[in-house]
C-alpha cells in the first residue's frame, strides 16, 4: 500500500490521559500536514512540516499538543492531558512541496479516530 | 461567519442525475480550490483542483471557478450510486499550505 497510513484507527481514552498518534506519509512526500475533523464540519488544519521543520502552526493548536517529524518521514502528533473536547477524527495528509501546483494535491490518511470518555 | 460556506445537505437525487454541489467563499486571497469526496468513516479522496478562475473537467467531474462572484462548483453527470458519500471543497491562498474546508454536502443517490 503506497498511501498515506495512520495507527491507531482508533483511540478510546479517558480525559487526563495522554496520547500519541502516528502517521506514515507516502514516502516521497516531504510535506506532511495534520488537520481535526469533528462530526459534521470539514477538516480543520493543525499543522504542517516541510521535512523536519514545523513551518506552521493553527490557534487551534493549544500547548497540551505536539507534533514531531524527527526524520523527515513518520511523524507523531502528541494530546497532553486529553479533555472531551479533544474527541475528534485527527487527519494527517501528505504532498509534494518542490511547486506550488503540488502543493494542492494533499492526500489523506484514513484518519485516527479519538474518543475521550 | 466562516471563510468558506456549503450547503450540508443532504442531497438526494436519482441514479443518472446531474449533480451540482457549491460552495462561497469570503477570502479574496483564495486562489487554489479542490474537491475531495468522503466516504462515511474514511479520509477525503482529492477529486480535482483548479487553480483561479475557469473550468476544468475530468471524466464525470466539472468544476468550476468564479471568483468575481467568490463562488465554486462541482457539477457530477450521470450520477451513479458509488458517488454516494459527503462532497468537501476546500482551498487555499497562493502562499499558504494549509487547506480550509467547508463543511461538505452529504450526496445521496438513488436507484
Amino acid at each position: 500500500d503506497t498511501g498515506v497510513s495512520q495507527d491507531p484507527r482508533h483511540k478510546i481514552t479517558k480525559r487526563g490521559q495522554n496520547v500519541t498518534f502516528r502517521c506514515d506519509p507516502i514516502s516521497e512526500h516531504n510535506r506532511l500536514y495534520w488537520y481535526r475533523q469533528t462530526l459534521g464540519q470539514g477538516p480543520e488544519f493543525l499543522t504542517y512540516f516541510q521535512n523536519e521543520a514545523q513551518l506552521e502552526k493553527s490557534r487551534l493548536l493549544s500547548d497540551r499538543f505536539s507534533a514531531e517529524r524527527p526524520k523527515g518521514s513518520f511523524s507523531t502528533l502528541e494530546i497532553q492531558r486529553t479533555e472531551q473536547g479533544d474527541s475528534a477524527m485527527y487527519l494527517c495528509a501528505s504532498s509534494l512541496g518542490s511547486s506550488g501546483k503540488r502543493v494542492n494535491e494533499q492526500f489523506f490518511g484514513p484518519g485516527t479516530r479519538l474518543t475521550v470518555l | 461567519q466562516k471563510e468558506v460556506e456549503q450547503d450540508p445537505g443532504p442531497l438526494s437525487v436519482p441514479e443518472g442525475a446531474i449533480v451540482s454541489l457549491n460552495c462561497t467563499y469570503s477570502n479574496s486571497a483564495f486562489q487554489y480550490f479542490m474537491w475531495y469526496r468522503q466516504y462515511s468513516r474514511k479520509g477525503p479522496e482529492l477529486l480535482m483542483y483548479t487553480y483561479s478562475s475557469g473550468n476544468k473537467e475530468d471524466g464525470r467531474f466539472t468544476a468550476q471557478v468564479d471568483k468575481s462572484s467568490k463562488y465554486i462548483s462541482l457539477f457530477i453527470r450521470d450520477s451513479q450510486p458509488s458517488d454516494s458519500a459527503t462532497y468537501l471543497c476546500a482551498m487555499r491562498t497562493g502562499t499558504a499550505s494549509k487547506l480550509t474546508f467547508g463543511t461538505g454536502t452529504r450526496l445521496q443517490v438513488t436507484l
